[in-house]
């Protein structure tokens, strides 16, 4: 089974703080993911990663930046972080040729003041 | 709309009873998935199955594609069987491999 290793696990933030939330997996999978989840909302896709050097935007990706520079770690910024931004985050790796499995971290839950 | 729905929105059982999870979706899929969450935890992946019945000890998922439903079976289920069931299918739309989530069953097993 994968390994998807997320720090830090708990972080609280101030508003208009800079925010670097990290993931890394150990299982050589091309794509990455960030989630983040919230009461009424459920799981929602942010942003995620096909690959080393490449990002897309998710359903949600206001106010996000993502960064992968390699096929481990993956990152999600908040530049401006905003107390609307207060939530759990997860990060996922999952496969691609046919086998979409995804694998997810153990979440970082975010507060922003 | 949403393309996926899970129904019942929360459960109880007592102790060794059987329960029976649904989610239907409104789009053709490459994956589904089921997960199990406890209260703050994190998604714990409890099948793959993108059509077909598979089994893992005391649960059993079922996905019908030309039905467009997929169920997860809990069989004499156990007080830590409580948490959160999650479903979340991987749509045919040629827009990447993303899930989109349903919004979950919560179980609670009493003793």
């Amino acid at each position: 089974e994968a390994a998807v290793t997320q720090s830090p696990r708990n972080k609280v933030a101030v508003t208009g703080g800079k925010v670097t939330l990290s993931c890394n997996q150990t299982n050589n999978h091309n794509n990455m993911y960030w989630y983040r989840q919230d009461t009424g909302h459920g799981l929602r896709l942010i942003h995620y990663s096909y690959g080393a050097g490449s990002t897309e935007k998710g359903d949600i990706p206001d106010g996000y930046k993502a960064s992968r520079p390699s096929q481990e770690n993956f990152s999600l910024i908040l530049e401006l972080a905003t107390p609307s931004q207060t939530s759990v985050y997860f990060c996922a790796s999952g496969g691609d040729w046919g086998i979409y499995e995804q694998y997810f971290g153990p979440g970082t839950r975010l507060t922003v003041l | 709309g949403q393309q996926v729905q899970q129904s019942p929105a929360s459960l109880v059982l007592q102790e060794g009873e059987n329960a029976e999870l649904q989610c239907n979706f409104s789009t053709s899929l490459n994956s589904m998935q089921w997960f199990y969450q406890r209260p703050g935890g994190s998604l714990v992946s409890l099948f793959y199955n993108p059509s077909g019945t598979k089994h893992s000890g005391r649960l059993t998922s079922t996905t019908v594609i030309k039905e467009r439903r997929s169920s997860l079976h809990i069989s004499s289920s156990q007080t830590t069987d409580s948490g959160t069931y999650l479903c979340a299918l991987d749509p045919n739309n040629n827009a990447g491999a993303k899930l989109t989530f349903g919004g979950g069953t919560r179980l609670t097993v009493r003793p």
